[in-house]
Parts: structure tokens; sequence; C-alpha cells
């Protein structure tokens, strides 16, 4: 299947900082990209969709001032976390489509102290 | 954004045993039904899909079988073996949006 790779993997950061996460399709290019969230023991839940050369279109009752992203090629989405808080500690999963199917990145896990 | 359920959340097989998870839907524009397999600290990996044109798709130890009447699919692994034990999440999409509404997942624990 096709690769999708995320970074980094893990990253704590301070209360009020910004993180940035980072996907890319390494085999293919993806004009549309996929960015989840997925709390302990629980579903993944859509954030957002990200467009290639495009706004972000967010899902209902994610702020998209808080959570941005930016898919400036066709091989590569970021979503950053700004001001990050405690409760926005969580599994973060990007995902890329082929004409077949959509692939997932591994995962970051962003811990907020 | 609610419209994939999921059943049972848990599950325990023995060893050889087959491991069954249901899924239904109520989107009738969902057209495209993957399952996926996510290990602890992972992102989910795609085990098999199948598009509602057909009502049986294998591959190796994994089935998914559609009812396109009922909106209901489920995912079959046969002979079960302890490296099976993960979570698995069935997911529904339509070909417009691309965006897939995933089920609640199901813990599956594969005893030796």
């Amino acid at each position: 299947g096709a690769v999708v790779s995320q970074h980094p993997s893990r990253v704590i950061c301070k209360s009020g900082t910004s993180v940035k996460i980072e996907c890319r399709s390494l085999d293919f290019q993806a004009t549309t990209m996929f960015w989840y969230r997925q709390f302990p023991k629980q579903s993944l839940m859509l954030m957002a969709t990200s467009n290639e050369g495009s706004k972000a279109t967010y899902e209902q009752g994610v702020e998209k001032d808080k959570f941005l992203i930016n898919h400036a090629s066709l091989t590569l989405s970021t979503l950053t976390v700004t001001s990050a808080h405690p409760e926005d500690s969580s599994f973060y999963i990007c995902s890329a489509r082929t004409l077949k199917a959509a692939f997932f990145g591994q995962g970051t896990r962003l811990t907020v102290v | 954004q609610q419209q994939v359920k999921q059943s049972p959340q848990s599950l325990i097989v023995q060893k050889g045993g087959i491991s069954i998870i249901n899924c239904a839907y109520e989107n009738t524009a969902f057209d495209y039904f993957p399952w996926y397999q996510q290990f602890p600290g992972k992102g989910p990996a795609l085990l098999i899909a199948i598009r509602p044109d057909v009502s049986e798709k294998k591959e190796g130890r994994f089935t998914i079988s559609f009812n396109k009447s009922a909106k209901q699919f489920s995912l079959h692994i046969m002979d079960s073996q302890p490296g099976d034990s993960a979570t698995y999440f069935c997911a529904a999409t339509s070909s417009n949006t691309g965006k897939l509404i995933f089920g609640q997942g199901t813990t599956l624990q594969v005893k030796p």
C-alpha cells in the first residue's frame, strides 16, 4: 500500500506554545489529506479536510484558529496546534487517499504540560 | 457524525477461532467500506475494503460480508491468532467527500 509519513511521532510542549505536525505522502500525490484526533480507547474523529492550494475545511466544533492546517504541496500537509493547552493533549493522525484507498500516518502523540 | 455503529466493543476469542465484528451505517451515499487494524500507539492500517456492488470479499484470513439492503457489513477473521489482537475499526465514505467516518472500534483479544 501507499506510504504516509507523519512527524514527529511524539512531542511534549509547554502550555501556551505552538506545535507543528507534518504529514507527507511518500510515494503518491495527494490533493486532499485528512486530519483526525483520537482520545484513548476511542475512535478517530475527523477534524478537518486539507486541500492543496486552498483553505482547509473544518468539521463542526473544531476551532480553525487553534488548529491551523496548511497544504502547501501535493505531498505535504501540516497541522499546527496553536497556544496549546493540556486539553489539546491527544493522538493526532493524518490520512491521504489514493484512487483506491485511504492510508494513515503513524500518528503523533501530543502531550501539553 | 455518528453514522457508523460498530459492535461488539470488545471481543475475546480463542486461538484458531473465528472473530466476527459487525457494523451498520445510515447514509446510503456511502460507497466504500474499509476495515482498519490499529495497534496501540500506531496509526490505523488498512486491512480489507469492499464496495456495495459485491456481497463478499475475501483476502487471506479476512472476509468482509456486505448486506446493502440492511445497510450492514461485517468482518470475519478466520483462524484467529494472538498476533491479531488489536483494535479494529470499520469505516465508510462516499466518493463525493472522501471523508472516512469510523465506527467506535472493537478491541479484539485472541487467547493462546
